[in-house]
C-alpha cells in the first residue's frame, strides 16, 4: 500500500533556530516528491517538488532534500520565524492510478519568541 | 490561490439533510478535484474531475457525488450528511508544466 509517514508528528522551537523534518515513503512508481505548508485556516501551499533524480531543492530558507534509495525526504528549516508556525505535509505523487498524490498526515511547527 | 474559491466557507448542517458545496475557478485548468482533511488523516482524495462532465472516484468516495457542468465549477454533493463526515473539505486544481495543485481556502462543514 502507498503510504507517506512523517516526523514528528509537532515540535515547538524557538525563534531564530534552525529545524529538520522527516518524510519515510512506500510509493511506487514513484514520480515525484513535494513538500506544502498549510498555514491554520488555510489550504496547503506548495514550497518545493523534486523528481528523482533531484537531491536537494531550496526555496529560501527552505531547503528540502531527498534520497530516493532509502525513500527519504527532510524539509530543513533554516533561522526560522514566527511566520513559519504551520503544518508541513510531505505529498508522494504515483506515476499511474486514480489517486495520483499520497499525502503524509504533517508535521506541526510552532515557532515561539 | 490560483483563483480558486470555495462556497459555502463555513456550514452547519443536520444529519440526513443534502449539502451542496462548491468549487469555482477563473482560470480554465482542466483538472480538479474535491479533497477532505480529518485530524489523524492525510488530506484523501473524494473525487476529482479531467473535464467537463468527467469525474472520477477517489479513495473515500462513498456517501459524496460530484457534477462538472461546466470547466469553472465543480461541486460536491452530500445526499444525506452523517456526522462521519463532518470534516474540512478543500478543492485544488492542477497547473503548470510541474502540475502543482493549488489549493482552495477550505470549507469547514459541521454535520449534528
Amino acid at each position: 500500500k502507498n503510504q507517506v509517514e512523517q516526523s514528528p508528528q509537532s515540535l515547538i522551537i524557538l525563534e531564530g533556530k534552525n529545524c529538520t523534518l522527516q518524510c519515510n515513503y512506500t510509493v511506487s512508481p514513484f514520480s515525484n516528491l513535494r513538500w506544502y505548508k498549510q498555514d491554520t485556516g488555510r489550504g496547503p501551499v506548495s514550497l518545493t517538488i523534486m523528481t528523482f533524480s533531484e537531491n536537494t531543492k531550496s526555496n529560501g530558507r527552505y531547503t528540502a532534500t531527498l534520497d530516493a534509495d532509502t525513500k527519504q525526504s527532510s524539509l530543513h528549516i533554516t533561522a526560522s520565524q514566527l511566520s513559519d508556525s504551520a503544518s508541513y505535509i510531505c505529498v508522494v505523487s504515483v506515476r499511474s492510478g486514480n489517486t495520483p498524490l499520497v499525502f503524509g498526515k504533517g508535521t506541526r511547527l510552532s515557532v515561539i519568541a | 490561490d490560483a483563483g480558486i474559491t470555495q462556497s459555502p466557507r463555513h456550514k452547519v448542517t443536520e444529519t440526513g439533510t443534502p449539502v451542496t458545496l462548491r468549487c469555482h475557478q477563473t482560470e480554465n485548468h482542466r483538472y480538479m478535484y474535491w479533497y477532505r482533511q480529518d485530524p489523524g488523516h492525510g488530506l484523501r482524495l473524494i473525487h476529482y474531475s479531467y473535464g467537463v462532465k468527467d469525474t472520477d472516484k477517489g479513495e473515500v468516495s462513498d456517501g459524496y457525488s460530484v457534477s462538472r457542468s461546466k470547466t469553472e465549477d465543480f461541486l460536491l454533493t452530500l445526499e444525506s450528511a452523517t456526522s462521519s463526515q463532518t470534516s474540512v473539505y478543500f478543492c485544488a486544481i492542477t497547473a503548470g508544466v510541474q502540475e502543482t495543485q493549488y489549493f482552495g481556502p477550505g470549507t469547514r462543514l459541521l454535520v449534528l
